[in-house]
């Protein structure tokens, strides 16, 4: 069976300080990868998606990267953070093709100080 | 531009009561229309969906049909349990899932 694994769970780290956030899939092949944010009355917003291995769309601009360097692996970083980069990251994965059933990983609650 | 609005909550109800939660979309052409809900500690997970107009998605004892006359896909449940406290988030699709901004319900017995 398909599953997404996420962490850290949560995290705080100080204003101006990278960021590295992991999310790894396992039990299928060719996902399509996403991340998003879920910020406090905001609600999901979608921030990269990836089709495959170095393929990578950014949906708004913002202080934050990602990249896929293993077909299975999406990595969300940020050189420099932001206090307003605080909330709620999700990662989640699809069948290639069928973008509704997404599958999310159980998420990092990430606070910048 | 494309968009979806839910109602806030949080929506606060007692076991057994009937449950509405309003959800209204903007988009061009026919998207499918979703109700994703988040209990406690978990995951998002896909709740019911529908991919045309009329179409009623059902899962678990909640339901929602797809308006095209009022753009509309409220999620609905005759009779709520504790165990239904949780977010949920009302989606569109296009190419890519966008989301509201999610209705927290608690229900207390």
């Amino acid at each position: 069976s398909q599953t997404i694994h996420q962490w850290p769970a949560t995290l705080v780290q100080p204003v101006g300080s990278p960021l590295s956030l992991e999310c790894t899939v396992e039990g299928t092949s060719n996902p399509n990868l996403y991340w998003y944010r879920q910020a406090a009355g905001r609600g999901l917003q979608l921030l990269f998606y990836s089709v495959g291995i170095g393929q990578i769309s950014s949906e708004v601009p913002q202080n934050l990267s990602a990249s896929r360097p293993q077909d299975r692996q999406f990595i969300l970083s940020s050189k420099k953070l932001l206090l307003s980069d605080s909330g709620f990251y999700l990662c989640a994965w699809s069948v290639l093709g069928v973008p509704e059933k997404l599958f999310f990983g159980s998420g990092t609650q990430l606070s910048v100080l | 531009g494309n968009s979806v609005t839910q109602m806030e909550g949080p929506v606060t109800l007692s076991e057994e009561a009937f449950l509405t939660i309003n959800c209204t979309y903007t988009a061009t052409g026919y998207p499918s229309l979703f109700w994703y809900v988040q209990y406690p500690g978990e995951g998002l997970q896909l709740l019911l969906k529908a991919t045309k107009a009329d179409d009623k998605g059902s899962n678990k004892g909640f339901e929602a049909t797809y308006r095209k006359e009022t753009t509309s896909f409220h999620l609905e449940k005759g009779s709520v349990q504790v165990s239904d406290s949780a977010v949920y988030f009302c989606a569109y699709n296009t190419d890519k899932l966008i989301f509201g901004t999610g209705t927290r319900l608690q229900v207390f017995p």
